[in-house]
């Protein structure tokens, strides 16, 4: 199956600062989403975005299917960015559209 | 519009016990999927619907069961729970026209 990898694992900002969340998958994909799950567990979806480049607030995110990686840019974080940024995948061979999962990338925002 | 709801929010159980994760959502979905989540580690899928009456498995099916006998409601059986299922299940669904899953709160399971 797809192999998902996620860098950095941790992060530490200070509130203000910008910051780039990095997802490589193993082979092509027809899905990819971005997900943070806050403090309390929920997971909520920031992007679906399987090719090309989407902004919401602060919020951007970048897929270069061709090359198969996809970055995720917080700018001026706030400390309620704290969290975990997952990136799940799908590929064109993938029945039910199921995602992969990444393991992660642990974000701290200090005041 | 309550979206995905997951039931219950925490529970105990003793090795051996059996017990049955429920997931519903209002939004009509087709699309359903069960997820656990370990510490330091991401989702891995362990069952899936894609609709009414079907299931299908996952990465990590080995000792569970689900059933979807209904549209909006996904259960999740564990017939006999070991410590290594202790850990928090997500619950999502998605419709047909879009590939964007929708999660549940969680279920936090501990399994002594």
């Amino acid at each position: 199956g797809i192999q998902v990898e996620q860098s950095p694992p941790d992060l530490i900002l200070q509130e203000g600062a910008n910051s780039t969340l990095r997802c490589n998958f193993s082979d092509s994909v027809n899905n990819l989403q971005w997900f943070h799950q806050n403090p309390w567990g929920q997971l909520i979806n920031l992007f679906y975005i399987p090719s090309g480049t989407k902004q919401n607030g602060r919020l951007s995110a970048t897929t270069v299917a061709t090359e198969r990686y996809s970055l995720l840019y917080i700018s001026s974080s706030q400390t309620t960015d704290s969290g975990v940024y997952f990136c799940a995948v799908a590929g064109y061979e993938t029945s039910g559209s199921r995602l992969t999962f990444g393991e992660g990338t642990q974000l701290t925002v200090n005041p | 519009n309550a979206g995905v709801t997951q039931t219950p929010k925490f529970r105990v159980l003793k090795t051996g016990q059996s017990m049955t994760l429920l997931c519903a959502q209002d939004m009509n979905h087709e699309y359903m999927y069960w997820y656990r989540q370990d510490p330091g580690m991401g989702l891995r899928l362990i069952h899936y619907s894609v609709g009414e009456g079907t299931t299908a498995k996952g990465e990590v099916p080995d000792g569970y069961n689900v059933s979807r006998l209904k549209k909006q409601n996904f259960l999740l059986g564990l017939e006999s729970a070991a410590p290594s299922q202790t850990s928090v299940y997500f619950c999502a669904s998605r419709t047909s026209g879009t590939d964007t899953q929708y999660f549940g709160p969680g279920t936090r399971l501990t399994v002594l």
